[in-house]
């Protein structure tokens, strides 16, 4: 089972450019979530969608977008990127349907904006 | 502002010692978890407590949800080498699959 994949692993930006941070899970999840993680600060969250077609914000959500056209994808767009955008990038998802409310994070995307 | 506190932040020991972390909250949870973090790596699920007052076990890590469900402990007893990680707690909201984490707690053991 591969869980929940992310790419890139890690990426440089300079100030202004744009990229695309992306999510797959083949758990068939319906719950999806991007949280990004700063040193000392734990996990906050960024965007979060319960299903394909829908999506919202979580705490952080200035600077980036989201969409779920499928249960399985789900991408972080950040848009103009800035120096505070340098973070661990970490997708999750978990499902509902399964009572256990647990979630299954990727392996992160470490993401520099110099 | 934070939703859920981690004390300390920061916690380096000797292998063999015991230690207690700390997760609290003004907020009451439907459910709380704890969550361990390696270098380069998601967090993973360690347990997941749900009734107040509520202590579970996994080998030598001992869980404890608060009664009134705000708060949660974790205690590791003869700490190894092993159990180095970031430790994050995190309240689960009855409102649907909303996770709130705390602001983690770093654990070095000293072999």
């Amino acid at each position: 089972n591969a869980g929940v994949t992310q790419t890139p692993k890690f990426r440089i930006l300079k100030i202004g450019q744009s990229m695309t941070l992306q999510c797959t899970q083949d758990m068939n999840h319906n719950y999806m979530y991007w949280y990004r993680q700063d040193p000392g600060m734990g996990l906050k969250l960024i965007y979060y969608s319960v299903g394909a077609g829908i999506t919202d914000k979580g705490e952080v959500p200035n600077g980036y977008n989201v969409s779920r056209s499928t249960t399985e994808d789900f991408p972080l767009r950040l848009e103009l990127a800035a120096p505070s955008q340098t973070s661990v990038y970490f997708c999750a998802s978990s499902s509902s349907f399964s009572g256990a409310n647990v979630l299954t994070f990727g392996a992160g995307s470490r993401l520099t904006v110099l | 502002t934070q939703l859920l506190e981690q004390s300390p932040q920061f916690l380096s020991i000797q292998e063999g010692e015991n230690l207690t972390v700390y997760c609290n909250s003004s907020s009451v949870f439907s459910s709380l978890q704890w969550y361990r973090q390696e270098p380069g790596e998601g967090p993973v699920l360690l347990v997941t407590v749900v009734t107040g007052g509520e202590v579970k076990k996994l080998k030598r890590l001992t869980f404890q949800f608060g009664d009134a469900r705000k708060d949660s402990s974790l205690h590791i007893t003869a700490a190894q080498p092993g159990d180095t990680g970031l430790y994050l707690c995190a309240g689960v909201r009855n409102t649907g699959n909303q996770f709130y984490f705390g602001t983690g707690t770093s654990l070095t053991v000293i072999p």
